[in-house]
């Protein structure tokens, strides 16, 4: 059976700084998708980031990146430039059709 | 374009009572989805619904939720009877489609039930 596992309940990050959060799965498919949600105190679910698993290029939107290590089964986000308004929960999920799994999350905290 | 709507916000309810929740998908997405959140979790699917049919309700615990969309557009869960263990955050979410897994999904602000 497929799993997400985020091994980083918290984290904390400077203002403007660097932060990777972790994100590890387990599945016997070749071809699936990996997200990054974003889930700010009371607010709604967004989606930050995706990876297709058939492409080997890391998918990046803006200060957002990723380090999709498929034989690892590793999928990181990398935020850069950290800013206030991304502190929230972060969740990692595997999606293949109608298969979706979503790890327990990482709540991030912006120091200024 | 108008997002995911969800009501109510909130409900308090007792056990044993029973419940439900509404969901009106983004206009033309044809698969809806209602997850269960519990405080300090990852959303966990409930029931996915590809227009009118279901595609996967393996973890809906039937015996006490259920869960419909008519006509292919909004969509009800329901729990009856509550149990104290029911007490998280629903949400609803809705993408295009389903096929291949790469749609993005929207979610709606969630419904947080608590259960006395």
């Amino acid at each position: 059976a497929q799993t997400v596992t985020q091994s980083q309940p918290e984290m904390s990050v400077q203002e403007a700084e660097t932060v990777t959060l972790s994100c590890t799965y387990d599945t016997s498919e070749s071809d699936y998708y990996l997200f990054w949600y974003k889930q700010p105190p009371s607010r709604q679910m967004i989606l930050v980031i995706r990876q297709e698993a058939y492409k080997q290029q890391n998918a990046t939107e803006n200060r957002f990146s990723v380090n999709f290590q498929k034989a690892a089964k590793s999928f990181s986000l990398k935020i850069s430039d950290s800013q206030l308004g991304d502190a929230a929960m972060y969740f990692c999920a595997y999606r293949r059709d109608d298969k979706i799994i979503f790890g327990k999350g990482t709540r991030l905290h912006i120091l200024p | 374009e108008a997002g995911v709507a969800q009501s109510p916000r909130y409900k308090i309810i007792e056990k044993r009572q029973s419940v439900a929740f509404w969901c009106n998908p983004i206009s033309g997405h044809a698969t809806l989805y209602w997850y269960q959140q519990i405080l300090g979790q990852g959303p966990k699917l409930l029931i996915q619904f590809q227009n009118n049919g279901v595609v996967d309700d393996s973890q809906l615990p039937k015996d006490r939720f259920s869960a419909e969309r008519l006509k292919g557009v909004d969509s009800t869960l329901k729990i009856q009877p509550a149990k104290l263990e029911d007490s998280a955050v629903y949400l609803c979410a809705s993408s295009l489609d389903l096929r291949g897994g790469g749609y993005e999904q929207y979610f709606g602000p969630g419904t947080r039930l608590t259960v006395t």
